[in-house]
């Protein structure tokens, strides 16, 4: 059965770097998208962007532009966050879009992240001086 | 970034039924057919329910479905089981943000 399996947890300091990492088993990430979204404690979640390899289309939320940086190989994604504050401070999620049909692109070259089918363990980050 | 609106907690009693509501704009909801349902146990993964509004995933129980009317989405659970408990998100393709979450509903099984 296909799972995605995260990167262990980090503790990092304010106006570092982290990168964590998701690992496809069962399959490789070749026909699929990947997103990333974190949930801060008594929060919701958030997507931050995501990535659709076989399209070579990366797509970042407008509030993590500039700072975050989504890449993927053929059985690995990984996520970059810099210039960490307190407040991004969180568990952070990979999982899979299903492009399955291309239901997860158009024409017009938009591109659909919702369909999340598959989800990561989740990596706790901590950002604390 | 703006969020969908869900309302904080809903409650009910075995075998009944609830609605979630998640309520968007014409920006979103109201304009695409790309919307998705969560469900976060504690501690666990969040899992799909739906997705494109009405689309149950293969293994998701037929006692979950999905609707949309105008700009808001709608989840329904019927014969309520102790796990269905926890927390419920929707979300959708957004123009210029591409996706939003809602705040998320939090369900307990009375």
């Amino acid at each position: 059965q296909d799972q995605l399996v995260q990167s262990g947890a980090e503790v990092k300091k304010p106006g570092s770097s982290v990168k964590v990492s998701c690992t496809a088993f069962g399959g490789t990430l070749s026909s699929h998208g990947i997103s990333w979204v974190r949930q801060a404690p008594e929060q919701g979640l958030e997507w931050m962007g995501g990535i659709i390899p076989f399209l070579g289309a990366t797509e970042y939320a407008q509030k993590f532009r500039g700072r975050v940086t989504i890449t993927t190989d053929e059985s690995t994604a990984s996520m970059e966050l810099r210039r960490l504050t307190s407040e991004d401070t969180a568990v952070y999620y990979c999982a899979r879009v299903d492009c399955r049909g291309g239901s997860c692109y158009s024409a017009k070259n938009f591109y659909y992240f919702h369909n999340m089918d598959v989800w990561g363990q989740g990596t706790t980050v901590t950002v604390s001086s | 970034q703006s969020a969908l609106i869900q309302y904080g907690s809903v409650s009910g009693s075995p075998g009944q039924s609830v609605t979630i509501s998640c309520a968007g704009s014409s920006s979103d909801v109201g304009s695409y057919n790309f919307v998705s349902w969560f469900h976060l146990h504690p501690g666990k993964a969040p899992k799909l329910l739906i997705h494109d509004v009405d689309q149950r995933p293969s293994g998701v129980p037929d006692r979950f479905s999905g609707s949309k009317s105008g700009d808001t989405a709608f989840l329904t659970i019927s014969a309520l089981h102790p796990d269905d408990e926890g927390d419920y998100y929707c979300c959708s393709y957004a123009d210029i943000y591409n996706l939003v979450f809602g705040r998320g509903t939090r369900l307990t099984v009375l």
